[in-house]
């Protein structure tokens, strides 16, 4: 079955260490995505890429990074320069950008403590 | 500067009834517009969307919306609700173009109760 698989689901980070969230799709899409999901505040865009090898940044970038060296694979780490890591992080990916629909993996679940 | 408004953060039905979810974006260009549907702790899946010829789209378990180019509105529907239609809604708007036109900017949700 195709789709985008997120690991872990659940995630504890301590403070001050940086972890990195997977996220694999065998969908064969170009366009890969990272967002955050607060309660009540929509779903906000961390990362894009558009192509292997090329990335960029989205509305909330600092205190993350990406690697794109594969097109089906697309990791996030959190690093300890991210003040409010806590979050439900999801990736998703989609054909190309714009009029395509974006098919999301299950979500991980971060939290600090 | 565009952007997604959905009114309502929590909307509660009976069983039966109409549900209306709204959603209203602003845009110097013409879009192309979603609806999602979040139960807890999953991802999103697709309800439908608009990217162009008729403006009233039909998706999955009976919901549909209506593009409204003067109105610059795309309102989701569905004419009776079940108890498993409860879970957050996500309308979002992508554009044409290169940069960030093409990535999805989603409203911040609306949570559906449906009472028995």
């Amino acid at each position: 079955d195709g789709g985008i698989t997120q690991s872990p689901k659940y995630l504890f980070r301590k403070e001050g260490q940086n972890v990195t969230l997977s996220c694999e799709q065998n969908l064969n899409h170009d366009a890969m995505y990272w967002y955050r999901q607060d309660p009540g505040q929509g779903l906000r865009l961390i990362y894009y890429s558009q192509i292997v090898n090329d990335f960029q940044k989205g509305d909330i970038a600092e205190g993350y990074s990406v690697s794109r060296e594969k097109k089906e694979s697309f990791p996030l780490t959190v690093t300890s320069a991210q003040k409010n890591p806590t979050a439900f992080y999801l990736c998703a990916s989609s054909l190309v950008r714009g009029n395509t629909e974006a098919f999301f993996g299950q979500g991980t679940r971060l939290t600090v403590v | 500067a565009q952007s997604v408004t959905q009114l309502g953060s929590h909307v509660s039905v009976s069983e039966g009834a109409l549900v209306l979810l709204r959603c209203n974006y602003s845009s110097s260009v013409p879009p192309y517009l979603f609806w999602y549907v979040q139960y807890p702790n999953q991802g999103l899946q697709l309800l439908l969307k608009y990217t162009t010829g008729a403006t009233l789209v039909k998706g999955i378990n009976g919901f549909e919306a209506e593009f409204k180019k003067s109105e610059t509105s795309f309102h989701l529907t569905k004419p009776s609700a079940h108890m498993s239609d409860a879970a957050e809604y996500f309308c979002a708007v992508s554009f044409r173009g290169g940069g960030s036109q093409g990535n999805l900017i989603f409203g911040k949700g609306t949570k559906l109760s449906v009472k028995p």
